[in-house]
């Protein structure tokens, strides 16, 4: 079956360094997504990957390894209004997104 | 600019009642999306559809059903609501159907099966 792992809750503190693991197991692939949902909001796209490395893109860079089925999203210099969900999505061979429960992000000061 | 707009932004339903969400986006995406997201469960997809016209199911279509009219407009039907419908559905668009494309959420309808 189709299936995405992700840690429930992570608790960082304002100004650190965190990363967000995320593991996925799919029919085909076609590339990895992450979203960042506010609680009562709507998820807002982060960043997409297809091939192994690092994509950095400001404070946040995503991670793929295609041969683990790994991801990982990383996030520096932890604001207060990062405190949200983290999902992870996986695309399969039909294109469709198979999504991850999310990872709940709690900032402290 | 808009983006995705959802209607209501909350209900409460009796079991058993016909209720209809309305999904509008402006962005003139080919590809629109129902999922429902439940406390613990990564978001499902209910049904989608590629391009006007055309319509398909996902990982939980069962008691619910869409139409796509027009390029605009993708409405989800729940024909007979049950309790184990209460959650919260999220519409979706993104420019491609059936390829890599990223997809743009609304900003949801919490829905509540008594």
């Amino acid at each position: 079956g189709q299936n995405i792992d992700q840690p429930t809750e992570m608790t960082a503190t304002e100004g650190a360094i965190v990363q967000i693991n995320c593991t996925y197991q799919t029919s085909g692939f076609n590339g990895l997504f992450w979203y960042q949902q506010h609680a009562g909001e709507a998820p807002t796209f982060l960043s997409y990957n297809v091939l192994d490395g690092l994509e950095e893109k400001g404070r946040f860079s995503s991670f793929l390894s295609r041969s683990k089925g790994y991801s990982y999203l990383l996030l520096k210099e932890l604001q207060m209004k990062d405190s949200a969900s983290y999902l992870c999505a996986a695309m399969d061979s039909n294109y469709q997104l198979i999504w991850g429960a999310g990872t709940k992000l709690i900032i402290k000061p | 600019i808009a983006g995705i707009t959802q209607a209501p932004t909350s209900q409460i339903l009796a079991a058993g009642r016909r209720m209809t969400l309305r999904c509008t986006q402006d962005m003139r995406h080919n590809a629109m999306y129902w999922y429902r997201q439940d406390l613990g469960l990564g978001l499902r997809l209910i049904h989608y559809s590629n391009t006007a016209g055309t319509t398909g199911k996902g990982e939980v279509p069962d008691g619910y059903s869409v139409s796509r009219a027009n390029t605009d407009d993708f409405p989800l039907t729940l024909a007979s609501a049950v309790p184990s419908q209460t959650s919260v559905y999220f519409c979706a668009s993104s420019a491609a159907g059936g390829g890599l494309d990223t997809q743009y959420f609304g900003p949801g309808t919490r829905l509540t099966v008594l």
